[in-house]
């Protein structure tokens, strides 16, 4: 089984704090995304990544940025942490051109 | 704007009764609609997808229904049960872009015993 793995579930950060979400996935996928999940707004793409080194920016990067230094993980980063970023992120990744993604199982965000 | 156009915002149904949620898009250059569906602590899961090539696709009781014509297309859950609550979301991609998906609303279904 495909497995995407976020290093935490629950996360809770001060405002203006650095924060650094971590994702992992062992099937050998080319393509990882960070969404960002809100209430009636649906799955928000932030960042993607094709391969490593390469980023992409989605819909709403901004405020965020990203790290992809192996093939495996893909990094997110708040460079200063708001109370509107306060959210669900989900990291998920996929191979091939237009085939499934794999989720992980969410990190909920918390700015004080 | 809003890629992709998810109704209703909630649902809820009988058990044994039919759930239907719809989905409208705008760019024709979609060629390829999933539906994710997530349960409560979980991410997202691939549930069911069908390309414009085809107006319908069933498995088990959960079928897609596409309208290429009006730009429309809407999952189908026969026979819904009690397990089958969750939120759902309706996906649209262009084939060639890394999988970059554009996502819905999302409908949350709470199916009553």
């Amino acid at each position: 089984d495909v497995k995407v793995t976020q290093s935490s579930r629950y996360l809770v950060k001060r405002t203006g704090e650095k924060v650094f979400l971590e994702c992992v996935q062992d099937m050998d996928h080319e393509n990882m995304f960070w969404y960002r999940q809100d209430p009636g707004l649906g799955l928000r793409l932030i960042y993607f990544s094709y391969d490593v080194k390469m980023k992409e920016k989605g819909d709403i990067p901004e405020g965020y940025s990203v790290s992809r230094e192996k093939k495996e993980r893909f990094s997110l980063i708040l460079e200063s942490a708001s109370t509107n970023q306060t959210s669900m992120y989900l990291c998920a990744s996929s191979s091939g051109w237009v085939t499934e993604a794999f989720f992980g199982q969410g990190t909920r965000l918390t700015v004080v | 704007q809003q890629q992709v156009k998810q109704s209703p915002q909630s649902l809820i149904v009988q058990k044994g009764g039919i759930s239907i949620i719809n989905c409208a898009y705008e760019n024709t250059a979609f060629d390829y609609f999933p539906w994710y569906q997530q349960f409560p602590g979980k991410g997202p899961a691939l549930l069911i997808a069908i390309r414009p090539d085809v107006s319908e696709k069933k498995e088990g009781r959960f079928t897609i229904s596409f309208n290429k014509s009006a730009k429309q297309f809407s999952l189908h859950i026969m026979d819904s049960q009690p397990g089958d609550s969750a939120t759902y979301f309706c996906a649209a991609s262009k084939e060639g872009n890394f999988n970059k998906f554009y996502f819905g609303s999302g409908t949350k279904l709470n199916v009553k015993p």
